[in-house]
């Protein structure tokens, strides 16, 4: 069956350092892959989506990669602020549907 | 622009209650979603909708959840009888489905405990 890993393990880093988070899939190829950003008590919000044909995206301090052979999607934050601490999940569409599969998400904590 | 509406925030209910939440998505949004999301996980799809019609039901426990949307705007999910195990937070999002590609954006659900 369809399956998303994240690390599961909360991230602590440095305030001004770059946080990378990690997100693998297997047993499918999506057509795109998406990250969202979740603060407790609230839904997720959209940050990022990523094609199948396109190596890396970035938006501000983000950047996203997504390597179809290793089946793994890479979340780059740059310049961390304590401010971008929360969860982040990444999420599949599965193959033909606009059914979405997310990952169980991973909590960064960016220290002072 | 108002953003995904859901109300209750909270509930807490003894087993065997019925429950229902609402949702309201942005205006335009053809599509919505109903997702469960227990802690430490990530959300759940329990329904999508598209318009008035619910095209993936898949993963609805039928026999205690029901759900709907008239008129293709609003939503309702029901629970009826709650269980323990139904315990977690009820996220409602949207769409505008374009080019085969869907952004959601989601309410800030609705958090139910049940005793």
């Amino acid at each position: 069956s369809q399956k998303i890993e994240q690390n599961s393990e909360a991230l602590n880093i440095q305030e001004g350092k770059t946080a990378t988070l990690t997100c693998n899939y297997t047993n499918y190829s999506p057509a795109y892959l998406q990250w969202y950003r979740q603060d407790p008590g609230r839904g997720p919000v959209f940050l990022l989506l990523i094609r199948e044909n396109e190596k890396e995206k970035r938006k501000e301090r983000l950047k996203v990669t997504f390597d179809t052979t290793l089946k793994q999607s890479l979340f780059h934050i740059t310049a961390s602020q304590p401010a971008d601490s929360a969860t982040y999940l990444c999420a599949l569409p599965t193959s033909g549907t606009y059914k979405y599969i997310f990952g169980t998400g991973t909590r960064l904590k960016v220290l002072a | 622009e108002a953003g995904v509406v859901q109300s209750p925030r909270y509930k807490i209910i003894e087993k065997k209650q019925p429950v229902a939440f609402w949702c309201n998505p942005i205006s335009g949004h053809n599509t919505l979603y109903w997702y469960r999301q227990n802690l430490g996980q990530g959300p759940e799809l329990l329904i999508r909708y598209e318009n008035e019609e619910a095209v993936d039901d898949s993963q609805l426990p039928k026999d205690r959840f029901s759900a709907e949307r008239l008129k293709g705007v609003d939503s309702t999910l029901k629970i009826q009888p709650a269980e323990l195990g139904d315990s977690a937070v009820y996220l409602c999002a949207s769409s505008l489905s374009l080019a085969g590609e869907e952004t959601q954006y989601f309410g800030p659900g609705t958090r139910l405990l049940v005793l």
